[in-house]
């Protein structure tokens, strides 16, 4: 139980293009969802919060107009980067909670998105 | 604010040796621990974790106590495999969010 599945797993495109990057909770129901971006030999970093039929909630510094979240279904939420340039290839990965609750604020987390724009 | 400070890599162990991570956190409330690895070209997986002080998380022979007078949750393994190496995330859940340290990379050498 409790997997979380990401599309595509990797992807290249040319700068000024917009990639979008699907997250889908495939055994459980996701009223929350999480975007993170982890750069080379570095921890987690949280971009935005995604939440079933309303806003995301982006973190400070990370740009909402450049990473446009939706949410949805309770199964899925997407991360679209806009007119992405070459610092923006990272590697992104979404997480979710159980909607039934987890007490102990578990999240379960995708494979992650290799991103590389040229 | 809520911080979790992991032990720098990278960490290199011949096989069968002891392993420690350190791990230390600053939190209000009573948060949640977790300790995450990620091997090479994979997702990150949950390890194992502990909800609250005295509780011991442990997994594929891993351990870690939630100490909440030293404020730690170190990692341990008694004897570590190749298969072992990977890169390994402490984090805090408190406010509905996770807190993540550095990671530190973990290499076994047969």
């Amino acid at each position: 139980g409790a997997v979380v599945s990401q599309h595509p797993s990797r992807v290249i495109c040319k700068s000024g293009t917009s990639v979008k990057i699907e997250c889908r909770s495939l055994d459980f129901q996701a009223t929350t969802m999480f975007w993170y971006r982890q750069f080379p030999k570095q921890s987690l970093m949280l971009m935005a919060t995604s939440n079933e039929g309303s806003k995301a909630t982006y973190e400070q510094g990370v740009e909402k107009d450049k990473f446009l979240i939706n949410h949805a279904s309770l199964t899925l939420s997407t991360l679209t980067v806009t007119s992405a340039h070459p610092e923006d290839s990272s590697f992104y990965i979404c997480s979710a909670r159980d909607s039934r609750g987890t007490p102990n604020n578990e999240q379960f987390f995708g494979p992650g998105t290799r991103l590389t724009v040229l | 604010g809520d911080s979790v400070t992991q032990m720098e890599g990278p960490v290199t162990l011949s096989e069968e040796a002891f392993l420690t991570i350190n791990c230390t956190y600053t939190a209000t409330g009573y948060p949640s621990l977790f300790w995450y690895v990620q091997y090479p070209g994979e997702g990150l997986q949950l390890l194992l974790k502990a909800t609250k002080a005295d509780d011991k998380g442990s997994n594929k022979g891993f351990e870690a106590t939630y100490r909440k007078e030293t404020t730690s949750f170190h990692l341990e393994k008694g004897s570590v495999q190749v298969s072992d190496s990977a890169v390994y995330f402490c984090a805090l859940g408190n406010n509905r969010k996770l807190i993540w340290g550095l990671g530190t990379s973990l290499a076994v050498n047969p």
